[in-house]
């Protein structure tokens, strides 16, 4: 696609339920990045795939926090029994990481909310 | 590991005064250093990143940013704001000599007329 795709656009969930986001990265970027993006606390780094190699999961905050990358393109990251303070906007970015300090372009986020 | 630390949530200027928005970082290696732009109910997007071969980097918007090493330092400036350059700012480096982005926690600027 043209650009990094995520869906859904928002989220609205009960507290305790399993959530799915995905992520449509754009066509020949190696790496995924999933941020979290909450007031006042900035972009925080949750996970980040490259290439073949192992992620990086040193940011996901609990281990009801999962994320998978299929074939190197879509990627999807799972909350388990959601909590008040995942609410938040996800992100999800890609970069060609050819070489380093390439661009990464950024979704448009999904929305959730946990209630 | 590295980080960056910028200073001032939020900053308000005047149309056509000078912007400044201040990026600290921290790196054990030379670092790689980025500044996204967030405008209201959109994505980010990357405004200018430091490549090493220039300290003094050029961005789109009339922006630029200036590596000071002995500073450690990245600070954005613009000599003239614009009603539209009101967004949140991101200031990021990425981490070990990888393409991992860390981001600082964002400064919201306002531009009043």
């Amino acid at each position: 696609g043209a650009g990094v795709s995520q869906s859904p656009s928002n989220k609205v969930t009960e507290k305790g339920k399993d959530v799915e986001l995905r992520c449509d990265p754009i066509s020949g970027h190696t790496a995924l990045y999933w941020y979290r993006q909450s007031l006042g606390q900035g972009l925080e780094f949750l996970i980040y795939f490259q290439g073949n190699s192992a992620p990086d999961k040193s940011g996901l905050p609990s281990d009801r926090f999962s994320a998978e990358r299929t074939g190197g393109s879509v990627s999807t990251l799972t909350i388990q029994r959601t909590q008040q303070e995942d609410s938040a906007v996800y992100l999800c970015a890609s970069s060609l990481a050819a070489v380093l300090n390439t661009e990464a372009f950024f979704g448009q986020g999904t929305r959730l909310t946990v209630v | 590991a590295q980080s960056v630390t910028q200073l001032g949530s939020h900053v308000s200027v005047s149309e056509g005064a000078l912007v400044l928005l201040r990026c600290n970082y921290s790196s054990s290696v030379p670092p790689y250093l980025f500044w996204y732009v967030q405008y209201p109910n959109q994505g980010l997007q990357l405004l200018l990143k430091y490549t090493s071969a220039a300290t003094l980097v050029k961005g789109i918007n009339g922006f630029e940013a200036e590596f000071k090493k002995s500073e450690t330092s990245f600070h954005l400036t613009k000599p003239s704001a614009h009603m539209s350059d009101a967004a949140e700012y991101f200031c990021a480096v990425s981490a070990d000599n990888t393409d991992k982005l860390i981001f600082g926690t964002g400064t919201r600027l306002q531009v009043f007329p």
